[in-house]
């Protein structure tokens, strides 16, 4: 399974957008870039995921690299409820549906 | 919808004694999961079933068990607790797993502690 790696934290004013990087060099041309994030004392949840493209959801936008070697989640204004901790995880390669975890970037949200 | 569902919220056990986290999904789903959060840690799966009646072990099945009889349910059994079994366990369904688009939605957890 292809590897990410991402900051342990990230800090961010509330109202300012933030850029979470995710770097992902061994890629394989099939997994999806999926975005989880989770709340203190809850499950994780779904943000967005992309292949190629830039994607827009109402949460967040995911950029995508053109090599697609590297991604950023983007929340465009960051709010109080936004201080989580952000996954980047590529679906599994073997098609189980399988979610492979690293230790995610913890974002702490300034008012 | 319920989504998904996890009983009970909080659990204590002695070292040796067995029980069973209950996980339930109301949305039709095929793909269940169980994942074990160690503090400081992200998940790591544990037992994964993509229909009723199909199982498979994930990265860290020892020690645990699981079934699938029925669409909704996918109880996992500890088998004799131990301190390491000590825990916040999370159970994931989704539409059909196994098709890298699919999202996959979480239960609250059920935070064990194995004296």
């Amino acid at each position: 399974d292809a590897k990410t790696t991402q900051p342990n934290s990230m800090e961010s004013n509330e109202e300012e957008p933030v850029h979470l990087p995710c770097n992902h060099s061994t890629i394989s041309g099939t997994d999806y870039i999926h975005w989880y994030r989770q709340l203190p004392s809850q499950g994780p949840e779904y943000v967005i995921h992309g292949l190629t493209s830039n994607v827009n959801n109402r949460m967040a936008s995911l950029a995508i690299a053109e090599d697609r070697k590297s991604s950023t989640l983007i929340l465009h204004r960051a709010t109080l409820r936004d201080a989580a901790v952000y996954y980047c995880i590529l679906d599994g390669s073997s098609n189980t549906g399988k979610l492979i975890f690293g230790q995610g970037t913890t974002l702490q949200v300034k008012p | 919808n319920a989504g998904v569902t996890q009983t009970p919220k909080f659990q204590v056990l002695k070292t040796g004694q067995s029980m069973t986290l209950q996980c339930a999904q109301d949305m039709n789903h095929e793909y269940m999961s169980w994942y074990r959060q160690d503090p400081g840690m992200g998940l790591r799966l544990i037992h994964y079933s993509v229909g009723a009646g199909i199982t498979d072990q994930g990265e860290v099945p020892n020690g645990y068990n699981v079934s699938r009889s029925t669409t909704e349910d996918f109880p996992l059994r500890l088998l004799s607790a131990a301190p390491s079994q000590t825990s916040v366990y999370f159970c994931a369904s989704s539409y059909r797993g196994g098709r890298s688009t699919d999202t996959q939605y979480f239960g609250p957890g059920t935070r064990l502690t194995v004296l």
